[in-house]
């Protein structure tokens, strides 16, 4: 089993749709969590870390839920230009530095007219 | 100020053969991380350096090894080059005491012929 698993989609929404992804980690150790955004056959990029008490940046929702050791992503009114891969990243331990990330395989969306 | 810059951006070599990447870190940032991303999977932590020492290693064998400079560049060198090695090779940088924030380079596809 992979330490942090997530749903490879793809999926596919209309515009305006509403989409969430999941994402689940093995390690109760895990202290720190974050998505990145990567689009085809560029580089991850950070889209935003995921706190305890969840977290909202614009169309965009994070939230975590350590007793089931997941942890989620919410899209509202998708765009065309949210089309790209989401990966959950996770790290073991409050210290640990960000090179010892996890990462998931990433979920694909593509968000069509 | 110039983000992650890696060269060079494709590569074609054959089995046996040895490989040097390189990468410059963003401006400010001391901590250099590399990543391999095979195809439609997510990436997997080789190693971090920091103050020109390896920090943390993935489970990568010793033919992946690195070195970072004074000036906080980095090099991954592989050697005896194996046809699973063909990937995106990713580098990040980050700054210590914001270890949780990466910045990535486009990154170096490496074929392994």
């Amino acid at each position: 089993r992979k330490e942090v698993e997530q749903d490879p989609g793809p999926f596919n929404v209309p515009e305006g749709a509403t989409v969430a992804f999941n994402c689940t980690y093995s390690n109760s150790a895990s202290q720190s969590f974050f998505w990145y955004r990567q689009d085809c056959r560029k580089e991850p990029k950070l889209l935003m870390s995921v706190y305890s008490s969840g977290n909202e940046d614009g169309r965009f929702t994070a939230q975590l839920n350590r007793a089931s050791q997941y942890i989620s992503l919410l899209i509202r009114d998708s765009k065309l230009s949210d089309s790209a891969t989401y990966l959950c990243v996770v790290l073991r331990g409050p210290n640990t530095n960000a090179g010892k990330s996890t990462f998931g395989d990433g979920t694909t969306l593509t968000v069509k007219p | 100020d110039a983000g992650v810059t890696q060269s060079p951006t494709h590569l074609i070599k054959t089995r046996g053969q040895q490989v040097t990447l390189r990468c410059s870190p963003k401006s400010g940032h001391d901590t250099v991380s590399w990543y391999q991303q095979a195809l439609g999977q997510g990436p997997q932590f080789i190693f971090q350096y920091y103050e020109e020492e390896e920090r943390q290693r993935g489970n990568f064998p010793d033919r992946f090894s690195g070195h970072q400079f004074p000036n906080y560049s980095s090099e991954l060198n592989v050697n005896a080059l194996l046809l699973g090695d063909s990937a995106l090779y990713l580098c990040a940088s980050s700054l210590t005491g914001r270890p949780n924030i990466q910045y990535f380079g486009a990154g170096t596809r490496l074929s392994v012929l």
